[in-house]
This record gives structure tokens, C-alpha cells and sequence, in this order.
């Protein structure tokens, strides 16, 4: 059974850092795509941050493209979502997300839980 | 960037028949998905590859593709599906996933 457990989120300043874990079991982790989306209370889901199974390939959204990184150690089977200067806009529930297709961007095939990210003045 | 489009809401009676549409550029020529969420719960994938269905959902949920118009069909709505619905598709030059907006279907 697939399990992604995310975990991090915290309350932080506006200008902050923080980073978020995702622990992958139950599946070849190395050898799908990951990435992290993020949904703003009372708000749809928004794509952040993708990474192909080597780990080489990294894309971002504009919105958070020069401040946040995402990495993976596929020793441990974690994903990482390393957050900088946050914002306000940055405040959201984030999920640890893992694709349907192994080797592709494709779709969604199962959600984390979500670890939630506040950020305030 | 590109974007997919959903009316905001869309609303019906138990036993009736609740379609959600999805368009967009974006949804050409690539599948599309089809994720129900319910309050305070992760997404849930219901419609693959534009009209699978994943094991665990039941057989009135449906979907289907037209170019830029995709559409999730609910045959006999129960109340038990009311909840947002979001279709998504992938820019795979980018390595992105697009969502739409998100539909929050109502039984009355």
C-alpha cells in the first residue's frame, strides 16, 4: 500500500524559512516523479514544485520559482520541499503528491495527508 | 501559463444527473483526471485517462473528452457526493500538473 506521510508545516514569520518532509513507502520510489501542491484555505489546489526519480529534474511554479527547492534522498525514500522568504500567499495546506506513470509528469495517483504552512506578520 | 476552466458551482437533486465541465488549451491532445475532495480530506482520483474509472469507484461516475472540453458525469447523484470536484491535466514540457478551478457540486 502506498503511504506518503508529510509532515513540517509549522506557523513561521513572514520572511521565514521552513522545510517540509514527505516519508514514501509502499512503492519503487525511485523511479517516480514527486511533487507538492498546495491548497489555500477555502481555495483550489495549486501545483508547487515537481522532481523526476533521479532527482536531476526540477521544475517550479512562477509564484514560488527563486525561493523554494525541492529535493529528494531516494536512500531514505524522502521528498523535501525547502521554503524561503515566505509570504503570506504562501500560507496553505501542502500535500506530498506521487504520479500514476512511473517516469512522467502525468497525473496524480495518490495525496499525502497535507502538512499546513502559516505564515503571518 | 496555461489554464483550465470549471463553472464554480453546479447544483442537483438525489437521483438526478450532475455534469461538471473542464476546458482548456491545455487539454489538448493530453488526458484528463478527475479528483473529488470532501471537507476536510485529501483529494480523491475518480476518472482517469479521460473515462476509467480507478477499483473502489462506483459506476455512476464517469467522464469523457471532446478537444478542449472535458466533462464528469454523475448518474444518479446521492448525497453522499457532494463535495469539489477538480479535473486536472499535465504540461509535460514544464513537468507540471494544471488544475481547474475547482467545482463545489451541491445536493439539494
Amino acid at each position: 500500500e502506498v503511504q506518503l506521510l508529510d509532515s513540517g508545516g509549522d506557523s513561521v514569520q513572514t520572511g521565514g524559512s521552513l522545510r517540509l518532509s514527505c516519508a514514501a513507502s509502499g512503492f519503487s520510489f525511485q523511479i517516480y516523479y514527486m511533487a507538492w501542491v498546495r491548497q489555500a484555505p477555502g481555495r483550489g489546489l495549486e501545483w508547487v514544485s515537481s522532481i523526476s526519480g533521479t532527482g536531476l529534474g526540477t521544475s517550479y511554479a512562477d509564484s514560488v520559482k527563486g525561493r523554494f527547492t525541492i529535493s529528494r534522498d531516494n536512500s531514505k525514500n524522502i521528498l523535501y520541499l525547502q521554503m524561503n522568504s515566505l509570504r503570506g500567499d504562501d500560507s496553505a495546506l501542502y500535500y506530498c503528491v506521487k504520479d500514476g506513470v512511473a517516469g512522467m509528469v502525468e497525473y496524480i495517483r495518490h495525496w499525502g495527508r497535507g502538512t499546513r504552512v502559516t505564515v503571518s506578520s | 501559463s496555461y489554464e483550465l476552466t470549471q463553472p464554480p458551482s453546479v447544483s442537483v437533486s438525489p437521483g438526478q444527473t450532475a455534469r461538471i465541465t473542464c476546458s482548456g488549451y491545455a487539454l489538448t491532445n493530453q488526458n484528463s483526471y478527475w479528483f473529488q475532495q470532501k471537507s476536510g480530506q485529501a483529494p480523491v482520483l475518480v476518472i482517469y485517462r479521460d473515462n476509467e474509472r480507478p477499483s473502489g469507484i462506483p459506476e455512476r461516475f464517469s467522464g469523457s473528452n471532446s478537444g478542449t472540453t472535458v466533462t464528469l458525469t454523475i448518474n444518479g447523484v446521492q448525497a453522499e457526493d457532494e463535495a469539489d470536484y477538480y479535473c486536472q491535466t499535465a504540461d509535460s514540457t514544464a513537468l507540471s500538473y494544471i488544475f481547474g478551478g475547482g467545482t463545489k457540486l451541491t445536493v439539494l
